[in-house]
């Protein structure tokens, strides 16, 4: 198999607090991890690509010192968004390439971001 | 112009019917091809890469045509449970990229 994992699923947050998201891969090892933001029938925007033990490479547009990723092991990459605002409200989901194959990527079941 | 572009649908198909979606791109370096497929509200799911001989996998066959920018996903004998948004997806290289999701094609078998 191969199984991401996304913790929280769903989190409301007041205006200028920070969120933290947790993406793992369970049963496989990634040294690549992408994170993506889907607004309301909009497709998949890919934010920023997070490798094991180097810093995240971030798509134009969007800002690194709001949107911080750790990569801290072959399993797990984190995404915070800090002094978050309500345009920041969005479905967050990542994907976790596998280790071994060309842009076989899964995907987490993503994390609902509610700031209010 | 978008990067990837899909009609949005619907597709309102009988089920047991034929249904075939296409799909444009324009960055002529995409070098990896790919449909997914996304239920509402839930991330999206690999079903299938695509290449360029073809290839088929049970009800689904897909196709890319590399010189026309351009690929096809056909559903044979559609189950209502193929109801789904189907995603057209393309990376431009060959190593860890992120991938460039269109919008999506919306399909709805009916009884």
């Amino acid at each position: 198999g191969a199984v991401v994992s996304q913790h929280p699923s769903r989190v409301i947050c007041k205006s200028g607090t920070s969120v933290k998201i947790e993406c793992r891969s369970l049963d496989f090892q990634a040294t690549t991890m992408f994170w993506y933001r889907q607004f309301p029938k909009q497709s998949l925007m890919l934010m920023a690509t997070s490798n094991e033990g180097s810093k995240a490479t971030y798509e134009q547009g969007v800002e690194k010192d709001k949107f911080l990723i750790n990569h801290a092991s072959l399993t797990l990459s984190t995404l915070t968004v800090t002094s978050a605002h309500p345009e920041d409200s969005s479905f967050y989901i990542c994907s976790a390439q596998k280790l071994g194959t060309i842009n076989e990527q899964y995907f987490g079941p993503g994390t609902r971001l509610t700031v209010t | 112009r978008k990067e990837v572009e899909q009609d949005p649908g619907p597709f309102n198909v009988p089920e047991g019917a034929t249904v075939a979606f296409n799909c444009t791109y324009s960055n002529s370096a995409s070098q990896s091809f790919f449909w997914y497929r996304q239920d509402c509200r839930k991330e999206p799911k690999l079903l299938m890469s695509v290449y360029s001989s073809g290839n088929e996998d049970g009800r689904f066959t897909a196709q890319l045509n590399r010189a026309s920018q351009y690929i096809s996903l056909l559903i044979r004998d559609s189950k209502l449970s193929d109801s789904a948004t189907y995603l057209c997806v393309v990376t431009s290289g060959g190593g860890a990229d992120g991938l460039t999701f269109g919008k999506g094609t919306h399909l709805i078998i009916q009884p």
